[in-house]
């Protein structure tokens, strides 16, 4: 049984460039959350998508999107990036109606 | 919002020695608490959690407690082993259509052989 999948496994950009990421729900696993990890810090709560909705979301501005496809896989897009965007990028999937589940390897994205 | 502290940000125990990493929260509507484990280069590891209505709970050498009251709980790690080395994050959550976690600073735990 697969557990969360996300592509790509590095990332370098450009500041002002966009980025997006990937993930791939567990399977049996509905909802799909995003964090921010920063070097040496806990993760972040971005938002969480939900029957392809933005269901909530935390403190980040809106060049931070994201989109749910039907089969519950996710895509988090950032616009503008600025160096302080650079950070481990973490999915995490869950059941409907649970808090925390499985999260993936993440995404390293470093912006120069 | 809800703000998780953890202590300490550093440990470091000699194997077979037991390890304690200690969170506090602010939101009383907290009621989910997991902790995660996370090695280099991997995501975060789920490897225990105690919902609001229990005071303690076990899985082998982990155990965690809640103290709802003082608004904290804690890890407990027994017979520590070299593998056991990582970082450890606390979490919370109030679950009820707010199922965000909110995360410590994390724990580098080092067990020396």
């Amino acid at each position: 049984d697969a557990g969360v999948t996300q592509s790509p496994t590095h990332l370098i950009k450009t500041r002002g460039q966009q980025v997006t990421l990937r993930c791939s729900p567990k399977s049996g696993h509905d909802t799909v959350s995003w964090y921010q990890q920063a070097l040496g810090q806990g993760p972040q709560f971005i938002f969480q998508y939900y029957e392809e909705e933005e269901r909530q979301r935390g403190n980040f501005p809106d060049r931070f999107s994201g989109h749910q496809f039907p089969n519950y896989s996710s895509e988090l897009n950032v616009n503008a990036l600025l160096l302080g965007d650079s950070a481990l990028y973490l999915c995490a999937s869950t059941p409907t109606g649970t808090s925390g589940g499985a999260f993936g390897p993440g995404t390293r994205l470093t912006v120069l | 919002g809800e703000n998780v502290e953890q202590h300490p940000s550093t440990l470091s125990v000699q194997e077979g020695d037991s390890a304690v990493i200690k969170c506090t929260y602010s939101d009383s509507a907290s009621n989910y608490f997991p902790w995660y484990k996370q090695e280099l280069g991997k995501g975060p590891q789920l490897i225990i959690d105690i919902r609001s209505n229990v005071g303690e709970k076990k899985d082998q050498r982990i155990a965690v407690t809640l103290n709802k009251t003082a608004k904290h709980f804690s890890l407990h790690i027994t017979e520590t082993q070299p593998e056991d080395s990582a970082v450890y994050f606390c979490a919370a959550s109030r679950g009820s259509n707010d199922y965000k976690l909110s995360f410590g600073a994390g724990t580098t735990v080092t067990v020396r052989a």
